[in-house]
């Protein structure tokens, strides 16, 4: 049950498109759509923005986009605002009812 | 509305026990796995178990396997997950949180547990 592998830090300028990268083993995030993304801001309980690799739950902003191809899952974060300031987890399911968390990006808006 | 409240964290010693309760309401809560994730202090989040429906079918991490225990009843709405023989590395926020097809949605606020001397 590796961690999933995401850059620590990642920043833009307001009005920029960023992109977190989350990559995973074969037994994990390569085998399966079921890949989901979290925001967390300070404090704060972490919020599901992504799932099944692509798609986003009501009320989430179009600005957060996701992709997916082989064993890297990708978040994208379009027009980029000082509310999108936080972190940022993909998760993946493992295989036999377990899960695996990516080490989390903190996004910084400049 | 979905509601989830973790209860039961605290200050425990290495070696110790602890109970977490996650009381649930909002939803048909015996048609719903449960799950535990948790996050240590400036750390990023743990997956640590989750249990089926019924009750019948539990999933551990490695880090946890063998000193944790996952339950439920029904009857109350309640998921909990049993701690023993605590460690440092355990000190974390744990939340519950419902597995839903690729993910954890929604989550409680969380309750810490801290093991120290």
């Amino acid at each position: 049950q590796s961690a999933l592998t995401q850059p620590a830090s990642v920043s833009g300028s307001p009005g920029e498109s960023i992109t977190i990268s989350c990559t995973g083993t074969r037994s994990d995030s390569g085998n399966y759509r079921h890949v989901s993304w979290y925001q967390q801001h300070p404090g704060k309980v972490p919020k599901l923005i992504i799932y099944e690799a692509t798609n986003r739950p009501s009320g989430v902003s179009h600005r957060f986009s996701a992709s997916k191809s082989g064993n890297t899952a990708s978040l994208t974060i379009s027009g980029l605002q000082s509310e999108d300031e936080a972190d940022y987890y993909c998760c993946s399911y493992a295989g036999s009812s377990t899960w695996v968390f990516g080490g989390g990006t903190r996004v910084t808006v400049l | 509305e979905v509601q989830l409240l973790e209860s039961g964290g605290g200050l425990v010693k290495p070696g110790g026990s602890l109970r977490l309760s996650c009381a649930a309401s909002g939803f048909p809560f015996s048609s719903y796995a449960m799950s535990w994730v948790r996050q240590a202090p400036g750390k990023g989040l743990e997956w640590v178990s989750s249990i089926s429906g019924t009750g019948t079918k539990t999933y551990y991490a490695e880090s946890v396997k063998g000193r944790f225990t996952i339950s439920r009843d029904n009857a109350l709405n309640t998921v909990y997950v049993h701690m023993n023989s605590l460690r440092g590395d355990d000190t974390a926020v744990y939340y519950c949180a419902i597995p839903v097809t690729s993910g954890f949605d929604p989550w409680g606020q969380g309750t810490l547990v801290t093991v120290s001397s």
